[in-house]
């Protein structure tokens, strides 16, 4: 069975600094991968998603991910994060086969931006 | 962009009630999906569909009925609520299948007492 850790539940950077929040998945396969974000009192939204080729694929509001398959990992940067930033984090993972290819999530990272 | 709405958005009942959540989307998507949010465990499928009177089971769908009405409505229901089933619930929808971007509704927070 597919499974998502994202090993960090929290991260607190401070304003302009860069990010990386860690994704590691667990498939027989390369799976689809997937970045979603939830702001304060709202539902997830997709920042990005990576199904082949260039292993770097950008997202919205400068979010970018890199796969590698070596390292079964989908890690999300940012140059340099806003204060808007501050939410939290989903890695999810779907099969790339079969009728049905349901999302398997994370538990999610939560960001604090500090001023 | 789609548009996912859910009602309501809190809700407080007591352990044996009866509650249903009702999700509608306006893009005419032919999956829709219920998920529970909870600390620690991110978001949990409990039943999905493809289509007007189809149901399928999700990962943890104890406890919980479904049904989809139309290609808009999907309703959760909880026919004897439990402390348990307390926690945040949404609605998604996607055009194709999974591997295509799941549009979320903005969440139901369910207390049962």
């Amino acid at each position: 069975a597919q499974s998502v850790t994202q090993p960090d539940a929290r991260v607190t950077v401070s304003e302009g600094a860069s990010l990386q929040l860690r994704c590691k998945y667990s498939y027989s396969a390369t799976p689809y991968l997937f970045w979603y974000v939830q702001y304060p009192r709202q539902g997830l939204q997709m920042l990005l998603k990576y199904y082949s080729g260039d292993p770097v694929v950008q997202g919205v509001n400068g979010f970018e991910a890199e796969f590698s398959k070596s390292d079964s990992s989908f890690h999300l940067r940012k140059a340099s994060v806003h204060w808007s930033d501050s939410a939290v984090y989903f890695c999810a993972v779907s099969p790339l086969s079969g009728s049905f290819n349901k999302l398997t999530f994370g538990a999610g990272t939560r960001l604090a931006v500090c001023p | 962009e789609a548009a996912v709405t859910q009602s309501p958005r809190n809700k407080v009942t007591v352990t044996g009630g009866n509650v249903t959540l009702s999700c509608r989307q306006t893009n005419s998507h032919n999956y829709m999906y219920w998920y529970r949010q909870d600390t620690g465990h991110g978001l949990r499928l409990i039943h999905y569909s493809y289509g007007a009177g189809n149901l399928q089971i999700g990962d943890v769908p104890d406890g919980y009925k479904a049904t989809r009405t139309t290609q808009e409505d999907f309703f959760l229901l909880l026919e004897l609520a439990s402390p348990s089933q307390t926690s945040l619930y949404f609605c998604a929808s996607s055009d194709v299948w999974g591997q295509d971007t799941q549009y979320f509704g903005p969440g139901t927070r369910l207390l049962v007492l």
